[in-house]
This record gives structure tokens, sequence and C-alpha cells, in this order.
């Protein structure tokens, strides 16, 4: 199993830009989640999703979009990029996420907003 | 809003000595999770802590959960330098799913 994969590594955007972070996992996990993490602040939860076609907001959704079209995959929408969105992102997932289990975090997408 | 805090925020500790990190929060919560980040890394899972009085034990690390008090505690022994890492503990307070709240971390550097 390769786990949790997210593409870009790295990405740097002009203020106003668009784009899509892509999360994807083959664990057959249902729950998946997207956090920021910012320094001194730890991980901040964006958006959530608890199953395919049903999503969530966290504690910071502002800015971000989200759909959940297959198990596998849970991609992260920037709708018009800001540098207060400077930040690196981790997609997670776990089976249910009903409580008792871990999430197991994705690798991170180090985002740069000029 | 849910408020989880950590301290120390950062921690210099020599090799072979004890010490505890804290994890307090704000809500009512029996599911409390510990991970470990090296830098520029993702997180990995540490512990998982479900019930009141819970107690995991991984090494030199030993993790415990008082909900009465809202406390959490990651004990570390006979440190070593291999530990050395930013150790986040995070409290779900989800209805309908996960929804994890973390603390700012504790950066733990051990010197030899």
């Amino acid at each position: 199993n390769a786990g949790v994969t997210q593409t870009p590594k790295f990405q740097v955007l002009k203020t106003g830009q668009s784009m899509t972070l892509q999360c994807a996992q083959d664990m057959n996990h249902e729950y998946m989640s997207w956090y920021r993490q910012d320094p001194g602040m730890g991980l901040r939860l964006i958006h959530y999703s608890v199953g395919a076609g049903i999503t969530d907001q966290g504690e910071v959704p502002n800015g971000y979009n989200v759909s959940r079209s297959t198990t596998e995959d849970f991609p992260l929408r920037l709708l018009s990029a800001a540098p207060s969105q400077t930040s690196v992102y981790f997609c997670a997932s776990s089976y249910s996420g009903q409580g008792w289990e871990t999430q197991y975090f994705g690798p991170g997408t180090r985002l740069l907003v000029l | 809003e849910l408020k989880v805090e950590q301290n120390p925020l950062f921690l210099s500790m020599q090799e072979g000595k004890n010490y505890t990190i804290y994890c307090n929060y704000s809500t009512t919560s029996d599911r409390l999770y510990w991970y470990r980040q090296d830098p520029g890394k993702s997180l990995e899972s540490l512990f998982v802590l479900l019930s009141n009085g819970a107690v995991k034990q991984e090494g030199r690390l030993m993790a415990s959960l008082d909900t009465k008090a809202r406390l959490s505690t990651l004990h570390i022994t006979a440190a070593v330098h291999d530990l050395s890492a930013t150790y986040f503990c995070a409290v779900d307070s989800g209805n309908t799913g996960n929804q994890f709240y973390f603390g700012t971390g504790t950066s733990l550097t051990v010197i030899p």
C-alpha cells in the first residue's frame, strides 16, 4: 500500500490564482481530512469527509472547497489564493473516522502564495 | 471554541534524563492522540488514548489520559538523541466524524 499520497510536494502561486491539491489513499478508508500547519499554531482542520459524497467544514474552511466523488480521492481547491494561505497542507485518513482510531497523514504539500 | 494547550513549547534535555510534556484541553473528550513530527516530515502516530485512566507505553515514551482533569501527559524516560522531534497532542471533539484539534506542539531536543 502506498498509504496517503499528496501532490504536488511544493507549489508557488501568485495572489488570485487557483489550484487543486490532490490527496489519495489506497487503504479503503472512509474518513479523509485536510489540515494546514502554520508555525506556532499546530495543525488546524480545514474540511473533512466521512465518505464519498459527504463533506463538512472544519475549524478554518474559508477560502477552500472540497468534494469527495470517490472513496480514494479528496482534493482541496483554493479558488483565489491569498498570501494568508501560505502554509503546509496535510491530508489524512482513517478507516471510519468514528474516534477509536488514529489518522494516517500524507507527506504534505508546501504552498507559497506571493 | 475548543482549545488545546501544550507545555512546554520548547524542551532541551540531556540524554538519560526524564521529562514530561503536558497537554491540557478545554472540552469534555475521551479521545486523545499523540503524534511525532520530524523536521520537514509528516506526522507519525504514537498513541491513541480512549478512556479515562488510559495508559500506553512504547519504548521510552509513556502517555496517559485524565479526562476529569482534561489532561494528558507524555513522559519521556532516559531520553536519547533519536527522540528529538516535535510532539503534538490532538483532541477529537467530533460527533459525526473525527474533528481533531491539535496543540501547538512541543519541540524536543535531546543533547548528548
